[in-house]
């Protein structure tokens, strides 16, 4: 059966340092990776996209892996502030259909 | 904030009844999904609605159904409720045509459901 896989144990980061996060998957195929940042209480948000023929893609302090051998994204988190404690979540999408498979979350706490 | 809004924000019911859950989806968005989402885990598709129909189907029973709206805005319904429906149900929309190309979801800030 699919399965995708987050670090259910919880990130703690001194700031300043990269946080790095990690989403491997099997019995599947994506076409289309996504990650999300979520706080407790509220509804995920969107923070990247990555298409399975991209390698890498960044967004300010964020950047985020994709390699469909080992069937593996990595979340990085640059220069890392207690603002960005919060649990992440990739979800992956099969054919552009928008309807996504979530991992379960990994929890990163930044400590000042 | 996203421009997705859900109601009620919180609602307790006991097992065996039945529960409506609404939600608004932003602005120009036609397409509308539901997540459930259990404490300390990801959330999990239900379906997704375009255009007033149903557009997929996660692995959910059929006490869990749904509507879309003329104006995009949706409802999840659950009949016969057991107490592993307690979660927190998270409804999206998106701006696309589903099927050609991804978007990214955006989220309301989700119904929290208590069944006893």
């Amino acid at each position: 059966s699919q399965k995708i896989e987050q670090n259910s144990e919880a990130l703690n980061i001194q700031e300043g340092k990269t946080a790095t996060l990690t989403c491997n998957y099997t019995n599947y195929s994506p076409a289309y990776l996504q990650w999300y940042r979520q706080d407790p209480g509220r509804g995920p948000v969107f923070l990247l996209l990555i298409r399975e023929n991209e390698k890498e893609k960044r967004k300010e302090r964020l950047k985020v892996t994709f390699d469909t051998t080992l069937k593996q994204s990595l979340f990085h988190i640059t220069a890392s502030q207690p603002a960005d404690s919060a649990t992440y979540l990739c979800a992956l999408d099969k054919a552009a259909g928008n309807k996504l498979t979530f991992g379960g979350g990994t929890r990163v706490l930044v400590k000042p | 904030e996203t421009g997705v809004t859900q109601s009620p924000t919180h609602l307790i019911k006991t097992r065996g009844q039945q529960v409506t859950l609404r939600c608004s989806s932003q602005s120009g968005h036609n397409t509308v999904s539901w997540y459930q989402q259990a404490l300390g885990q990801g959330p999990q598709f239900i379906f997704q609605y375009y255009r007033e129909e149903e557009n997929g189907r996660g692995n959910f029973p059929p006490r869990f159904s749904g509507l879309q709206f003329p104006n995009y805005s949706s409802e999840l319904n659950v009949n016969a409720l057991e107490l592993d429906d307690s979660a927190l149900y998270l409804c999206a929309s998106s701006p696309g045509t589903s099927g050609v190309r991804p978007h990214e979801q955006y989220f309301g800030p989700g119904t929290r459901l208590t069944v006893t």
